[in-house]
This record gives C-alpha cells, sequence and structure tokens, in this order.
C-alpha cells in the first residue's frame, strides 16, 4: 500500500524495557520525522532526518535513539521506556522538508 | 513560552456556523503556515498551507496570515459535522514544523 505506515498501532511495555516503533513511507521522501503528542503539549519533535544516514535532534530527543540506514524506513527506539514516555507517537514524512509533511496513523505507547 | 501558541478551546457551534480558528506566533523567522487536521486516534492530515500574508480560500475553508501581527486565522464557512475534529496550526522555520496544541471543534447538527 502506498503511504506512510507505522507499526504497531498500540503498545503497552515495562518500565526499563527497550521498544522500537517501526515507520515506513512507499514516496521515498527524502525527510521523515518522529513526533510524540500529549495533552497540553500538542505534537513535539523528537527526532528528523533529511535523508539516509542523516539523523537530528528535535525539541524532545531524550531517551530516544533512531536510524535511518534506507530511505524508506526511520525506527524509533526507545533504550529504556520510562513512564514518561507513555504518548501517542507519529512518524512523518515531506518531499523536501519545506513542503507538507504526510503523518501515520499513530502508535499508542503505555509505558507501566 | 512557547513559539506558537493556539487556544485549545473545545470549541461547540451549531452546523453552519461560521467558524474562526487562530493562532500566534512569536518568532518572525516562521515562514510557511500551515493547518492540519486530525479526526480522533487518527494521524493530522495538511488542510491548508500558505507562504506570504493574505487570505487564500479553499471551498469552505479560507487561511488567513497575517505576519506583522504574528497571527494566523483559520475559517470554516458553513460548518457541517464532519468538520468536528482538532485543528492544528503548523509553521516552519528551517527543516522543522512546529505545531500548535490544537483546537478541538464539534460541529453540532
Amino acid at each position: 500500500d502506498a503511504g506512510i505506515t507505522q507499526s504497531p498501532r498500540y503498545k503497552i511495555t515495562e518500565t526499563g524495557r527497550q521498544v522500537t516503533l517501526m515507520c515506513h513511507q512507499t514516496w521515498s521522501h527524502s525527510y521523515m520525522f518522529w513526533y510524540r503528542q500529549d495533552l497540553g503539549h500538542g505534537l513535539r519533535l523528537i527526532y528528523y532526518s533529511a535523508a539516509a544516514d542523516i539523523t537530528d535532534k528535535g525539541e524532545v530527543p531524550d531517551g530516544y535513539v533512531v536510524s535511518r540506514s534506507k530511505t524508506e524506513n526511520f525506527p524509533l527506539t526507545l533504550e529504556s521506556a520510562t513512564r514518561s514516555q507513555t504518548s501517542v507517537y507519529f512518524c512523518a514524512s515531506s518531499e523536501t522538508g519545506w513542503t507538507e509533511a504526510f503523518f501515520g496513523q499513530g502508535t499508542r505507547l503505555t509505558v507501566v | 513560552q512557547k513559539e506558537v501558541e493556539q487556544d485549545p478551546g473545545p470549541l461547540s457551534v451549531p452546523e453552519g456556523a461560521i467558524v474562526s480558528l487562530n493562532c500566534t506566533y512569536s518568532n518572525s523567522a516562521f515562514q510557511y503556515f500551515m493547518w492540519y487536521r486530525q479526526y480522533s486516534r487518527k494521524g493530522p492530515e495538511l488542510l491548508m498551507y500558505t507562504y506570504s500574508s493574505g487570505n487564500k480560500e479553499d471551498g469552505r475553508f479560507t487561511a488567513q496570515v497575517d505576519k506583522s501581527s504574528k497571527y494566523i486565522s483559520l475559517f470554516i464557512r458553513d460548518s457541517q459535522p464532519s468538520d468536528s475534529a482538532t485543528y492544528l496550526c503548523a509553521m516552519m522555520k528551517g527543516n522543522q514544523f512546529y505545531f500548535g496544541t490544537g483546537t478541538s471543534l464539534t460541529v453540532i447538527p
């Protein structure tokens, strides 16, 4: 299917565990982004990538790791999950970085 | 202080009403201005995208940007129940998007 897909859609994990959220896009967009969405904070940028093997921190990167070995994939890893990382995570892609971002359906992560 | 401020609402209007949604920003470096609509448990989707000051119209939606006042608005005419969603303003600086917290809108039939 064309577009941007995230997996899993829902995840419950325990404090201290490592968890990876997957993001895959079929458009070959250069830019990809990870956001978290929390009540009262809106969407906050965690990390973004301008191309394969190029990543940069956003507003709230602490506790997260990203990689981008292929243009179409941009996984987000929580190295040691904490309850404060309970959130809805959105992946997005953009053709140039100056054009609209297309969002995935989101991953609802609960850390218990 | 957040770089982008948006009244969270919630906003509740009768069907057919004109809706006005607003955001203010503090950084004059923002260049591109967008409005996204987000239905419950879905990802945001782009509604309107504009670069310059002034108005841009698309069907029932009008986006307005006033760079001198650092103020953007989205107007929805003849609002419909299907417009019930959260509306997020967004702005670009460098290669990053900055989002408002979103305004929850309910259009009552």
